[in-house]
This record gives structure tokens, sequence and C-alpha cells, in this order.
């Protein structure tokens, strides 16, 4: 039971343009969405986050957007740089009451390459 | 500030040994998180720790898998009897424990079952 998706394993977009990731959920109990960069042969990094009160965050050329209605975010890099190339996981988190309680639920990855 | 810290990077065992993972966390925080990450797929929850506590183990296998978090020293994930299905990237992560969800990683360790 996949409750996080990625449904694009990849995504390739030029220097300088926007990238868009995107991540579907299904559990409605999920109230916190986060956003982790992995690199090759390393641990996946803390990006950005968002709680479900929000409905934007932005940090820098990051940018996460959340639709609960249709559960559903967004991940915006502007502008996109070849630094950005690596495996971007998004990941929810459920309230302890409801069966969460601090542990990740991560979705399968897309794989972003910024080209030059 | 030192990150979180897992060795061995690299492991490798034959088919029904032992295997060993340890975890550090980031200095402050006093939450673990140990996921597992088969090839070609997202990272899977196993279990989450507090010092000299087990929290939560809904992800963990219920059998030759176990994990602790003592007083002194790193964490330890346990892998008795390894089998060629264990072989997998194994991440730890951390938390300073203070209410917040974000959770740091470790660079993990990959075991190799032969």
């Amino acid at each position: 039971d996949q409750q996080v998706k990625q449904n694009s394993p990849s995504l390739s977009v030029q220097e300088g343009r926007i990238s868009i990731l995107n991540c579907d959920y299904t559990n409605s109990m999920f109230d916190y969405f986060l956003w982790y960069k992995k690199y090759p042969a390393e641990g996946p990094t803390f990006l950005i986050s968002i709680s479900s009160i929000k409905d934007k965050n932005e940090d820098g050329r990051f940018t996460v957007f959340l639709n609960k209605s249709a559960k559903h975010l967004s991940l915006h890099i502007v502008p996109s740089q070849p630094g950005d190339s690596a495996v971007y996981f998004c990941a929810a988190s459920a309230p302890k009451l409801t069966g969460g309680g601090n542990k990740l639920t991560f979705g399968t990855g897309t794989q972003l390459k910024v080209e030059l | 500030n030192a990150g979180v810290m897992q060795n061995p990077r690299h492991l490798v065992r034959r088919r029904g040994q032992e295997a060993r993972l340890r975890c550090s966390p980031m200095k402050g925080h006093s939450h673990v998180y140990w996921y597992r990450q088969l090839p070609e797929e997202g990272l899977k929850f196993m279990v989450y720790l507090q010092k000299e506590n087990i929290i939560d183990e809904s992800g963990m296998p219920k059998e030759r898998f176990s994990a602790e978090f003592p007083k002194e020293g790193p964490s330890i994930l346990r892998i008795q009897q390894v089998v060629r299905g264990d072989s997998a990237a194994y991440f730890c992560a951390s938390s300073p424990g203070d209410g917040t969800y974000e959770q740091y990683f470790g660079p993990g360790t990959r075991l190799t079952v032969t």
C-alpha cells in the first residue's frame, strides 16, 4: 500500500528553468510533508517542509506547494542548477494518535537531471 | 557540529552470519530512526528509538531483526542469520525530539549478503 506516490521516476530540465516535482498521497491523516534530496551513495538531505495548515512554504530557490483537497504537493526549484541533479524524495508524517508518531513515509523518488 | 554518523559504510556478510550496524545521532538529538532502502524503492521505516526505549517498531521484520539505543554509545541495528533479501542500504536518522518533524540522515550502511 503505497501511501505516498511519486509517479514520475525521472525528470529532465534545462539549467535556469523551473523544475517541478510532484507528489500525491492517500492518507488523509498526514499533517506534515518534507522533501529530501539524495545523491548516489549518500544519505537523504533535508530540503524543505510544510505543515498541513499552510499551502506554501518558500526557502530560497525552493518552494513547496500543498493542495490538501487534492492530496497533492509539489516542489518547485527556480532556477534549476546542474548541482540540483539528484533523486528527490517526498515524505509525509501523521500524528502519533493516528498511528504516525514521527515515522516518515517516503515516496519512491524522482530522478532530476538538470542539463547545461 | 558533526552530522549523523553510521558505520560501517559497507558491510559484506555471508548467508547465516550476523550484521551489526551502528548509528551515532547528531549532537543534541535524542531520537533515532532506522530506515531501509531496497534497490529501486523509497526508504521504508523500520524502528524509532529514544535512549533505552523502543518507541515504534512497527516496520521491523518480526524475526532476526532487533534494535537498541543504549544510555551510552551508538544505536545498533542487528540482523541475525542474514539472507540475500536483507541486502539493502540501511539509513539512520536523528531528530532533537522537541516536537519538530525534520529528521537528519546519516550516509547509510550498504549491506551485501553473499
